[in-house]
């Protein structure tokens, strides 16, 4: 029963491509999140949704655009791919958008390979 | 700026022995606290956490932590480590009533059988 689940696991493509990444949860939870992870291990947030609706949004390219069509799924597309973007990316889900008494948990992971 | 501050990226040490990873934070105002594990792998997982009350915080798997607020620290220990602990740990830190999670650039731990 996995509660936060990504896919794919793994996703090497070219300079130029747009990709997705898909994330789904079901724990009930209103507030999803997308967080990078570079080579350094530094984990930055990206985005987060809650009940479908963008509350954060911080600097990050609009190649990336995340759509949530449900509150169970938050899934991140990527245009025109650039080296740079070459990072595991993370998706998260919380009960409630403000973190008091609600952490977040975690998928497995996307590690995306830009060539 | 306001940050997480993790010292001691790289840690090595022998089965039985104790750890203690610091964490230092930045952010002024009422703050949550946390500790989250990733395993060689595997996504994070919270491994303990703070919001008030009890300063000395205990987890799972026998780790524990400890708010020192006018130290803005929030240390990891674990008093005897085992191979299965081998992994990366993440301290994070959220102000109260925000909901963003910051997140320090973690310690990888490697315990020696």
């Amino acid at each position: 029963d996995t509660a936060v689940s990504q896919t794919p696991k793994y996703l090497v493509t070219q300079m130029g491509n747009d990709k997705s990444i898909k994330c789904e949860q079901n724990l009930g939870h209103d507030t999803m999140y997308w967080y990078k992870q570079d080579s350094k291990k530094f984990l930055k947030i990206m985005f987060s949704y809650n009940n479908k609706e963008l509350i954060i949004n911080e600097t990050v390219p609009n190649r990336f655009s995340p759509k949530s069509p449900d509150k169970a799924h938050l899934n991140l597309h990527i245009n025109s791919l650039e080296l740079g973007d070459s990072a595991v990316y993370f998706c998260a889900s919380s009960q409630v958008p403000v973190i008091d008494n609600s952490p977040l948990h975690f998928g497995n992971g996307t590690r995306l390979t830009v060539t | 700026a306001q940050s997480v501050s993790q010292h001691n990226h790289h840690v090595i040490l022998s089965e039985a022995a104790s750890l203690e990873l610091g964490c230092n934070y930045s952010y002024g105002g009422t703050v949550n606290l946390f500790w989250y594990v990733q395993y060689p792998g595997q996504h994070l997982q919270l491994l303990l956490k703070y919001f008030s009350g009890d300063p000395l915080v205990k987890g799972i798997k026998g780790f524990e932590a400890e708010f020192i607020k006018s130290k803005f620290s929030f240390n990891l220990r674990k008093p005897s480590v085992q191979w299965s602990d081998t992994a990366e740990y993440f301290c994070a830190v959220n102000v109260k009533g925000n909901n963003r999670l910051a997140f320090g650039k973690g310690n990888q731990v490697v315990v020696i059988p």
